[in-house]
């Protein structure tokens, strides 16, 4: 395994519930990364941290939200999610945000929006 | 903006036979190029990578890819493809002269081998 996990594996959750996915790795690195992988689109990049500092966030719904309390550990706090917010949600972490590294991605969870 | 395309959404090929993914990209400044693999219900495994040097760049699993700036493509390939080789293939890029950003992926290429 890649050193990246994920819990859960698989959610269900109503519209009106609040869930929250949890990413940690101990891999030492400085970087964290939420995407969405949907059906035959691409991998959408989410969030962006480094050191503990959001960086980047591409234009997504208030709905999502990232926290990141230290650099092991990455949150999506989810709240009022709709049915296409149905997807793969992916972590990853690089050794930081250089653009050279390669990033080490957790199995993701599976999460159903009814 | 970098982006990535993927022009094959599926790609068919008999086991022992020479296996091409095709990818394409976009960046404003100098490009570093991925490419990642995925098996069902599995998060995405890294599998090599072109940062400078060598156009040819070897990785994983018997994989290599082949860096052509002046096409702007950097295509996966493997000699010998393997039944166990299928699964989804990403092609990602990153500007090398932008700090700070994420990598940027194409939609995916689903491999099949046939035995």
């Amino acid at each position: 395994e890649t050193g990246v996990t994920q819990t859960p594996r698989h959610l269900v959750m109503g519209m009106t519930n609040k869930k929250s996915l949890k990413c940690e790795q101990h891999l030492g690195h400085n970087a964290m990364y939420w995407y969405k992988q949907s059906a035959k689109k691409p991998l959408e990049l989410m969030f962006v941290y480094s050191l503990e500092e959001r960086v980047e966030n591409n234009s997504v719904p208030s709905r999502f939200s990232p926290e990141c309390p230290n650099s092991s550990h990455l949150f999506l706090h989810l709240h009022t999610l709709q049915p296409e917010d149905s997807a793969l949600y992916l972590c990853a972490s690089s050794p930081d945000a250089g653009p050279g590294t390669e990033a080490f991605f957790g199995q993701g969870t599976r999460l159903t929006v009814v | 903006a970098q982006s990535v395309a993927q022009p094959e959404d599926q790609v068919n090929v008999a086991e022992g036979n020479p296996l091409t993914v095709k990818c394409t990209y976009s960046v404003s400044g100098n490009p570093y190029l991925f490419w990642y693999v995925q098996y069902p219900n599995r998060g995405l495994q890294f599998l090599l990578k072109y940062i400078t040097g060598d156009n040819l760049v070897k990785g994983s699993y018997g994989f290599e890819a082949e860096f052509n700036k002046s096409q702007t493509s950097f295509h996966l390939k493997k000699p010998s493809a393997l039944v166990s080789d299928s699964a989804l293939y990403f092609c990602a890029v990153r500007d090398r002269d932008q700090a700070g950003t994420a990598l940027i992926f194409g939609k995916g290429t689903t491999l099949s081998v046939s035995s």
